[in-house]
């Protein structure tokens, strides 16, 4: 079945410094969703991305999806302590389902 | 702002008996969701529910497991006979649906504790 996997699993980074996480699929993706999870939370959506090697913008967060559309990134610049939590991807597939297969997730620490 | 409610936020139970965690979606939503999450770990799809029948469902819902929309609000999981690694946070969610998907509402999850 259609796996996501996410790297890396877990990041600390000084407070100011860049982030990113990678989400690579199996499969190839209808659309591919970002979420965020803060400890003892529960998963709110970020974004969602469509087309091949689209980019989008959030502030200080950067989500691209590639090009064969079966991997993304979010790139956070210059990261704050409000940044710790999980991030996870979430893709679609694209035999029509409307399952959201969710990534290993990306746990990032902030040190002030 | 509409949002997803569960209950009960914690249940506590013992191996081999039956759990009911209750879910009630944002009402125009017509996809409903069901995935759990044990500590530290992914989030893992269950099973999505539309048109009052379930549309997939992953090999973790086997048998034991059940949903139901039994009144047009509410959506609820049954778990018939519980074991140790049923414990997890479950967490309802629930979207609109349309070609590209869109938003999943997630709610604060039930969090089931199998002893």
């Amino acid at each position: 079945g259609q796996q996501v996997m996410q790297i890396p699993q877990y990041q600390h980074v000084q407070e100011g410094e860049d982030f990113t996480t990678y989400c690579n699929s199996s499969t190839t993706l209808s659309n591919i969703q970002w979420y965020k999870q803060r400890p003892g939370g529960h998963p709110v959506f970020l974004i969602q991305l469509v087309k091949s090697g689209e980019v989008k913008k959030q502030k200080r967060l950067t989500f691209q999806f590639g090009e064969a559309k079966k991997n993304s990134s979010l790139h956070i610049t210059a990261t704050q302590t409000t940044d710790v939590g999980t991030y996870f991807c979430a893709g679609r597939d694209t035999s029509g389902t409307y399952k959201y297969i969710f990534g290993t997730g990306t746990r990032l620490k902030v040190l002030a | 702002e509409p949002e997803v409610t569960q209950t009960p936020s914690h249940q506590v139970t013992q191996m081999g008996q039956e759990v009911i965690l209750r879910c009630v979606p944002i009402s125009n939503h017509l996809y409903f969701y069901w995935y759990r999450q044990i500590l530290g770990q992914k989030v893992e799809f269950l099973v999505s529910f539309y048109n009052n029948e379930i549309s997939e469902k992953s090999e973790i819902f086997d048998d034991q497991f059940s949903v139901e929309r039994p009144d047009g609000s509410n959506f609820t999981l049954k778990i018939r006979s519980t074991k140790l690694e049923d414990s997890a946070m479950y967490f309802c969610a629930s979207h609109y649906g349309g070609a590209l998907g869109g938003e999943l509402f997630f709610g604060e999850g039930s969090r089931l504790t199998v002893l």
